[in-house]
């Protein structure tokens, strides 16, 4: 069964960093591309960054370019999201999701719970 | 980067109705690389639809998916109440990986 489970989500001050975490378990990091995707309280899904089964191709989102990094140990089947430059405007739900099926960069079949990022002083 | 745009913004029905859903692009989506997603409050999305008619594991048949190049429909027939919800349409088929700003079906 394919699980996927965020961590180190938290309240952090405007200009601060923080690193998410997603544990995915039931497969194999390589095969599949990941992604995050945020959603802003009370409002859409944003996505955010993308990385390849492969590792070798990433996509951010404009609104992220140059402050986050997405990355991967797939020793530990984790997924990360590096966050830094934080903007009040970053508050949001974070969640990874990993592809379910061919050969495109989606569709994401499989979620994980969210991790909450809150900037604020 | 293709916009999603999502018509319409609420719509309210009772059980039983039939729900109908677009979504247009931009420009055209590469190999109609767009899917559906269900969100219920507190929950992470749910997909429904992938290839902008392939229906998920698990999803009932009462869900369908059409349309292609910039013009997408997703249709609920016979609303159950645990449809009631907001569906977001998603392009998979070149970066930036864009979702539409959702429609939210509520009840009547």
């Amino acid at each position: 069964e394919v699980q996927l489970v965020e961590s180190g989500g938290g309240l952090v001050q405007p200009g601060g960093s923080l690193r998410l975490s997603c544990a995915g378990s039931g497969f194999t990091f390589t095969t599949y591309v990941m992604t995050w995707v945020r959603q802003a309280p009370g409002k859409g899904l944003e996505w955010v960054s993308a990385i390849s089964g492969s590792g070798d191709t990433i996509h951010y989102a404009d609104s992220v370019k140059g402050r986050f990094t997405i990355s991967r140990d797939t020793s530990k089947n984790t997924l990360y999201l590096q966050m830094s430059s934080l903007r009040a405007e970053d508050t949001a739900m974070y969640y990874c999701a990993r592809k379910l099926v061919g050969s495109a960069w989606g569709p994401w079949g499989y979620w994980g719970q969210g991790a909450l990022v809150t900037v604020s002083s | 980067e293709i916009v999603l745009t999502q018509s319409p913004g609420t719509l309210s029905l009772s059980p039983g109705e039939r729900a109908t859903l677009s979504c247009r692009a931009s420009q055209s989506v590469n190999s109609g690389y767009l899917a559906w997603y269900q969100q219920t409050p507190g929950q992470a999305p749910r997909l429904l639809i992938y290839d902008a008619s392939t229906r998920a594991t698990g999803i009932p048949d009462r869900f369908s998916g059409s349309g292609s190049g910039t013009d997408f429909t997703l249709t609920i027939n016979r609303l159950e109440p645990e449809d009631f919800a907001v569906f977001y349409c998603q392009q998979y088929g070149s970066a930036p990986f864009t979702f539409g700003p959702g429609t939210k079906v509520d009840i009547k």
